[in-house]
């Protein structure tokens, strides 16, 4: 298995432009999540999916937009990018047999996205 | 609301003496508790967790952590540490009776251990 894989590993993107954050995983896990880390200030979630079809906003969601059309695939959007959004992005996985309890599970880890908005 | 408070940004030990990295949390109800490590340039790697039961969890490369509920810790600790384990550390917590997804992560803990 690859496990969790991201593409691009770096971009740089000028103020206005906008990108897709690739996230893919081969576990057969249901729930994805993207995350921004910032130096100093931990994780924060994006968005998450609890399923094909279904996402929701997490704590810091504005300026991306997300969609999951399959399992396996959880790709992140960026309409118009802006300074603040420079950041290491990472995409994970987990699965949860348990409904309402997918924090139970261990979260994999993708590598990252390191991206940078001038 | 959930929280979780790395107090050192960084902790130096040399090699074979122990190590320990600190985590406090604060949740309304009973916590889901974590402790990850990321390397340079990598994603981040589970370590460990507690869920329920034994308030000491064993897990990868020798590490173990204690959660202390009256003290609302989660230490993270190895008796004999090797310059491999010089990386970025963090504590994350879930209150177990929220019903959102969200995971907070402490801000991180830089390892370095000296040869």
């Amino acid at each position: 298995n690859a496990g969790v894989t991201q593409t691009p590993k770096f971009r740089i993107l000028k103020i206005g432009q906008s990108m897709t954050l690739q996230c893919a995983q081969d576990m057969n896990h249901n729930y994805m999540y993207w995350y921004r880390q910032d130096p100093g200030m931990g994780l924060k979630l994006i968005y998450y999916s609890v399923g094909a079809g279904i996402t929701d906003k997490g704590e810091v969601p504005n300026g991306y937009n997300v969609s999951r059309s399959t399992t396996e695939d959880f790709p992140l959007r960026l309409e118009l990018a802006a300074p603040s959004q420079t950041s290491v992005y990472f995409c994970a996985s987990s699965y949860s047999w348990t409904s309402g309890a997918p924090l139970q599970e261990t979260q994999y880890f993708g590598p990252g996205t390191r991206l940078l908005v001038l | 609301a959930q929280s979780v408070a790395q107090p050192e940004d960084q902790v130096n030990v040399a090699e074979g003496n122990p190590l320990t990295v600190k985590c406090t949390y604060s949740v309304s109800g009973n916590p889901y508790l974590f402790w990850y490590v990321q390397y340079p340039n990598r994603g981040l790697q589970f370590l460990l967790k507690y869920i329920t039961g034994d308030n000491l969890v064993k897990g990868s490369y020798g590490f173990e952590a204690e959660f202390n509920k009256s003290q609302t810790s989660f230490h993270l600790k190895k008796p004999s540490a090797l310059v491999s384990d010089s990386a970025l550390y963090f504590c994350a917590v879930r209150d177990r009776g929220s019903n959102d997804y969200k995971l907070s992560f402490g801000a991180g803990t830089t390892v370095t251990v000296r040869a």
